[in-house]
């Protein structure tokens, strides 16, 4: 069975530092890959996902980016981070080409000072 | 129209109750449905999935009506364990994302 690993748990950064969140994945190749931001009370939003090495789709138009070095190893980032970018960043993965459900990592707390 | 709609709730319901969930999406074409619990700071976890006949898991049911594009979960003998958001999640195809609603915020009291 898959497992996701996503680091820190929490992080404090100020405002107009960078960030960088990496996400890896074990036990399934090719996999789909999502980043997913969530606003305290609020539900699951999009930011990026991945069919593939090098591939990523942008879902809402902001201050991050997202990357795909390897098969399983997903990136978040950003030059500049904003107040409005505090949230809880998840990492979800799923099977390739399948409509299996996806599996989130347990997720990074950010908030933004 | 949201892709995904939900009750957002909350449901405060008593230890033992039943509790119903609906949940309606606008994309005929959906091909795949789950339902996901998310608990206080938590991440969405996998509840379970939903089939065209319905389907048990111990105290959960999930239903799929086709026809009227929507998914419904019951629950019995409620738990305080139970008290969590529900969220209704479909997909069209393999490599599209997920669709997640906003979730239904259920409270069991004792």
């Amino acid at each position: 069975s898959q497992t996701i690993h996503q680091w820190p748990a929490t992080l404090v950064q100020p405002v107009g530092s960078p960030l960088s969140l990496e996400c890896t994945v074990e036990g399934t190749s090719n996999p789909n890959l999502y980043w997913y931001r969530q606003a305290a009370g609020r539900g699951l939003q999009l930011l990026f996902y991945s069919v593939g090495i090098g591939q990523i789709s942008s879902e809402v138009p902001q201050n991050l980016s997202a990357s795909r070095p390897q098969d399983r190893q997903f990136i978040l980032s950003s030059k500049k981070l904003l107040l409005s970018d505090s949230g809880f960043y998840l990492c979800a993965c799923k099977a390739g080409g399948s409509s299996q459900p996806q599996h989130f990592g347990d997720g990074t707390r950010l908030s933004i000072l | 129209r949201k892709e995904v709609e939900q009750d957002p709730g909350p449901f405060n319901v008593p230890e033992g109750a039943t509790v119903a969930f609906n949940c309606t999406y606008s994309n005929s074409a959906s091909q795949s449905f789950f339902w996901y619990r998310q608990d206080c700071r938590k991440e969405p976890k996998l509840l379970m999935s939903v089939y065209s006949s319905g389907n048990e898991d111990g105290r959960f049911t999930a239903q799929l009506n086709r026809a009227s594009q929507y998914i419904s979960l019951l629950i019995r003998d409620s738990k305080l364990s139970d008290s969590a958001t529900y969220l209704c999640v479909v997909t069209y195809s393999g490599n599209t994302p997920l669709v997640f609603g906003k979730g239904t915020r259920l409270s069991v009291i004792a």
